[in-house]
């Protein structure tokens, strides 16, 4: 069965560095997410993004959050400058048409020292 | 805004019946998800229900649907030790945004 890939798998960097988590969502959907999940809280959602522009997002998704979708396969998630209060994992997801629901990565767990 | 609560630990012997229990607050709902999350892993989607299904079964698994009390339940059947993982409840409206909103999750220990 076709799935989301997310990578790296755990990511550990330096506070006010930027970071960029990759992910490869299934190849014929056409919807895509990312998400957050602070250990212990509840999976919160950051953005969608659809035909080449966000098409909703959080007020967690600040101006420090970026999305992109460089090529026909990848969707990144950009955060410039992290914080210490980045850490959690981020999971990407994707789905198809508009009443399929949405499959999800394995995450990437974000460390920021 | 919208909510979703579960309970958050659940504990049963193995070959007993695990039953997860999850309220929501939004009446617009729609679809009702169950995600299950393993250890490390990310959120393998288990099964969903539309709203104007009251039950769905698919193999050991069976939710349920009160939609006049916003309550839905995941049984598991026969629960496995391969059963214990953390369980998320999510719903979703069908108008408007189709994010879905999650609970907390419901960790489900299976013991010999």
């Amino acid at each position: 069965e076709p799935e989301v890939t997310q990578t790296p798998s755990h990511q550990v960097t330096q506070m006010g560095q930027e970071v960029i988590l990759r992910c490869v969502p299934i190849s014929n959907h056409l919807y895509f997410y990312w998400y957050r999940q602070i250990l212990g809280q509840k999976v919160e959602f950051l953005v969608s993004f659809y035909n080449n522009e966000i098409s909703e997002k959080s007020e967690i998704f600040d101006d420090q959050f970026s999305v992109e979708r460089p090529d026909g396969s990848n969707f990144t998630l950009k955060i410039r400058s992290t914080k210490l209060e980045d850490s959690a994992m981020y999971f990407c997801a994707s789905r198809g048409r508009s009443e399929q629901p949405q499959h999800f990565g394995d995450g990437t767990r974000l460390s920021i020292l | 805004g919208e909510d979703v609560e579960q309970s958050l630990f659940l504990s049963v012997r193995e070959g007993d019946s695990s039953v997860i229990n999850c309220t929501y607050t939004d009446s617009s709902s729609t679809y009702l998800y169950w995600y299950k999350q393993e250890p490390g892993a990310g959120l393998q989607l288990l099964t969903y229900i539309f709203s104007n299904m009251d039950m769905k079964q698919d193999q050991r698994l069976t939710v349920l649907l009160n939609k006049k009390d916003k309550h839905l339940s995941l049984r598991i059947a026969d629960t496995q030790t391969g059963d214990s993982a953390i369980y998320f409840c999510a719903e979703r409206a069908s108008r408007g945004s189709y994010i879905p909103t999650f609970g907390r999750g419901t960790s489900l220990i299976v013991h010999p």
